[in-house]
């Protein structure tokens, strides 16, 4: 929605390049910046997050990183590989009582 | 999977009538959220409840109501179900107290004709 923008919505990139998601957030006040990952026909899940006091995160081939000047935070994968193929979402809180996802990432990765 | 369900998973209904869906969590998580999604919108939040009889509106609230009676059980109740209630509704649940992760059950796809 329009209080978290995520870009790009669909990427399509080659087995074993990187792909980049980024959000950007309009509250300065939040500080908890989490990734889902969503394959076909079931639950969105949890797979990083990070808090406003770092500005990276990383676990083995995903990534998030935090700009919290410019109000953004992006999902870096490397090394991708087929199953990474999904939609990725990110998500925003505004003081713990407004929720907001993104409009996801349909990532593909091209075997 | 977190110890959390959804009934029904399927509901075909015709407009006009009620329609309640449950959520039922085994962690005895504080935070319980229902969240609607639809292609080309990803997920909305209709409600979510802070504690036991705690709720509060999301974004897409209108025509949606929810009860909290216990812990464990969230229910979301459509009065007059509509065909732009058409969705696939997650429940999702998160510790609370600092922290925020969520995560949600297997979802339940409505459809409303």
């Amino acid at each position: 929605g329009e209080n978290v923008e995520q870009h790009p919505s669909t990427l399509s990139v080659q087995e074993g390049d990187s792909a980049v998601i980024k959000c950007t957030y309009s509250d300065s006040a939040s500080n908890y910046f989490p990734w889902y990952k969503q394959e076909l026909g079931k639950r969105p899940q949890l797979i990083i997050d990070i808090r406003s006091n770092v500005g990276e995160k990383k676990d083995q081939r995903i990534a998030v990183t935090l700009n919290k000047t410019a109000k953004h935070f992006s999902l870096h994968i490397t090394e991708t590989q087929p199953e990474d193929s999904a939609v990725y979402f990110c998500f925003i809180t505004y003081n713990f009582n407004k929720f907001y996802f993104g409009s996801g990432t349909k990532l593909n990765v091209k075997p | 999977d977190a110890g959390i369900t959804q009934s029904p998973r399927h509901k075909v209904t015709e407009t006009g009538t009620p329609v309640t869906l449950r959520c039922h969590q085994t962690e005895n998580h504080r935070y319980m959220y229902w969240y609607r999604q639809d292609p080309g919108h990803g997920l909305r939040l209709i409600h979510y409840s802070y504690g036991v009889k705690d709720t509060d509106k999301g974004e897409v609230s209108d025509g949606y109501s929810v009860s909290r009676s216990k812990t464990e059980d969230f229910l979301l109740t459509l009065e007059s179900a509509t065909s732009s209630q058409t969705s696939v509704y997650f429940c999702a649940i998160s510790p609370g107290g600092g922290t925020y992760e969520q995560y949600f059950g297997p979802g339940t796809r409505l459809t409303v004709t």
